[in-house]
């Protein structure tokens, strides 16, 4: 069965400045999606970013980057600029790709993320 | 926009009340999900429908049911409350492959179970 382990409960980190989230996940398929999603304060859940295991290339969007280590099973988002709305719950996740009737979130537990000024 | 709408926002209710939670999404999504969130287990799939008709029973489905008469709505009903089902429910949902199997998530409703 596949688990995804997020081992930081909690970060911190100035403004402006640079934080990596840790993400690891284990499971034997080759085809997948892994996520990054924010859970601010006001609770909705928000896709942060995407990657599909065969692309070799780390997704970015903006500020936010990954390094997708397929071999290590490792999936780390990096926020530069950190800035005082990204204050939030950060949760990695996976996906199975191409499981028909069998396509389910696997959630690891989150990391607190509070940016200070 | 599109957009997917839970209600009610917060709810109290005592134990062995039977409970229905909303949730409707503009989004013409086939895909539907139920989680609910609770410290140290993070999200847990309650229950999930891929179109209307269908339902599918999640990892923590005792106590709950849904149904999915159209493609608009699945309401989330609790048979008889209890103080264990005191959580942030969400719900969410999806296209599916097409959309890189991203999902859409509700505002969440806080249950408190009395």
């Amino acid at each position: 069965a596949q688990t995804v382990t997020q081992s930081q409960p909690e970060m911190s980190v100035q403004e402006a400045e640079t934080v990596t989230l840790s993400c690891t996940y284990d499971t034997s398929e080759n085809n997948y999606y892994l996520f990054w999603y924010k859970q601010p304060p006001s609770r909705q859940m928000i896709l942060v970013i995407r990657q599909e295991a065969y692309k070799q290339q780390n997704a970015t969007e903006n500020r936010f980057s990954v390094n997708f280590q397929k071999a290590a099973k490792s999936f780390s988002l990096k926020i530069s600029d950190s800035q005082l709305g990204d204050t939030a719950m950060y949760f990695c996740a996976f996906m199975k790709k191409n499981a028909g009737n069998n396509r389910k979130l696997i959630w690891g537990l989150g990391t607190s993320l509070a940016v200070n000024p | 926009d599109a957009e997917i709408t839970q209600s009610p926002r917060h709810k109290i209710t005592e134990t062995g009340r039977q409970v229905t939670l909303a949730c409707h999404q503009t989004w013409n999504h086939n895909n539907m999900f139920w989680y609910r969130q609770d410290l140290g287990h993070g999200l847990r799939l309650i229950h999930y429908s891929y179109g209307v008709q269908d339902t599918n029973k999640g990892e923590v489905s005792d106590g709950y049911s849904v149904s999915r008469s159209n493609t608009e709505d699945l309401p989330l009903t609790l048979e008889s409350a209890a103080s264990s089902q005191t959580s942030v429910y969400f719900c969410a949902s999806s296209l599916g492959l097409s959309d890189g199997e991203k999902l859409f998530f509700g505002s969440g409703t806080q249950l408190s179970v009395l």
